[in-house]
């Protein structure tokens, strides 16, 4: 059983390109997490998603990113026309239910130039 | 209300010592408290967790002590190897928001020294 796959690992955008962010959750997992870590930081929670539904973005930025995951293929981050402080790590973790074991994938290190 | 806090910020041991990171919580809501262990460059793994209605729990080197009154939790990592040394994360979960997203402490950088 594959874990949670991201891609792509590492991802260099200039100021102001869009920069996605893909995540495969677990097989037989239907909720999605996605967290933030700044370096030197803990994690942040983000946003959590659930098959076509945004459940809670209390943790997402109100512009320039966004989320979504479709019925088909993996959960999409999306962050519009990046910034210097973009630059994180992005981590995706999938679980079988709420209040379930979140299983993390290996992240994916936005750098912004 | 909704941070968890997490000492010390970094830690070294000598092989064969005892760790222990520790973390405090506010909102008495939370129900679940895992531990994460991430290397660098990973993503980070489940490690152990504890839910409030028992005060330990063990699952080999690795225990968390759990004080409900206190509103703190701990882990202890016996017998230390540098194979532990990394970067360990306490976490809560929050189950009446019925989201489980996990408020996260700030980390604590393990380093066991042979």
């Amino acid at each position: 059983n594959a874990g949670v796959m991201q891609n792509p690992r590492h991802l260099v955008r200039r100021r102001g390109q869009e920069a996605r962010l893909r995540c495969s959750p677990m097989k037989g997992h239907s909720h999605v997490y996605w967290y933030r870590q700044l370096p030197e930081e803990g994690l942040k929670f983000m946003v959590y998603l659930q098959k076509e539904n945004i459940i809670d973005e209390s943790g997402m930025p109100k512009e320039r990113f966004s989320a979504e995951f479709p019925k088909e293929g993996p959960s999409i981050l999306r962050i519009q026309q990046v910034v210097r402080g973009d630059s994180a790590a992005y981590f995706c973790a999938s679980s079988p239910g709420v209040v379930e074991t979140q299983y993390f994938g290996p992240g994916t290190r936005l750098l912004v130039l | 209300q909704q941070q968890v806090k997490q000492s010390p910020q970094s830690l070294i041991v000598q092989k064969g010592g005892i760790s222990i990171i520790n973390c405090a919580y506010e909102n008495t809501a939370f129900d679940y408290f895992p531990w994460y262990q991430q290397f660098p460059g990973k993503g980070p793994a489940l490690l152990i967790a504890i839910r409030p209605d028992v005060s330990e729990k063990k699952e080999g080197r690795f225990t968390i002590s759990f004080n409900k009154s206190a509103k703190q939790f701990s882990l202890h990592i016996m017998d230390s190897q540098p194979g532990d040394s990394a970067t360990y994360f306490c976490a809560a979960t929050l189950g009446s928001s019925n989201t489980g997203k996990l408020i996260f402490g700030q980390g604590t950088t393990l380093q066991v020294k042979p």
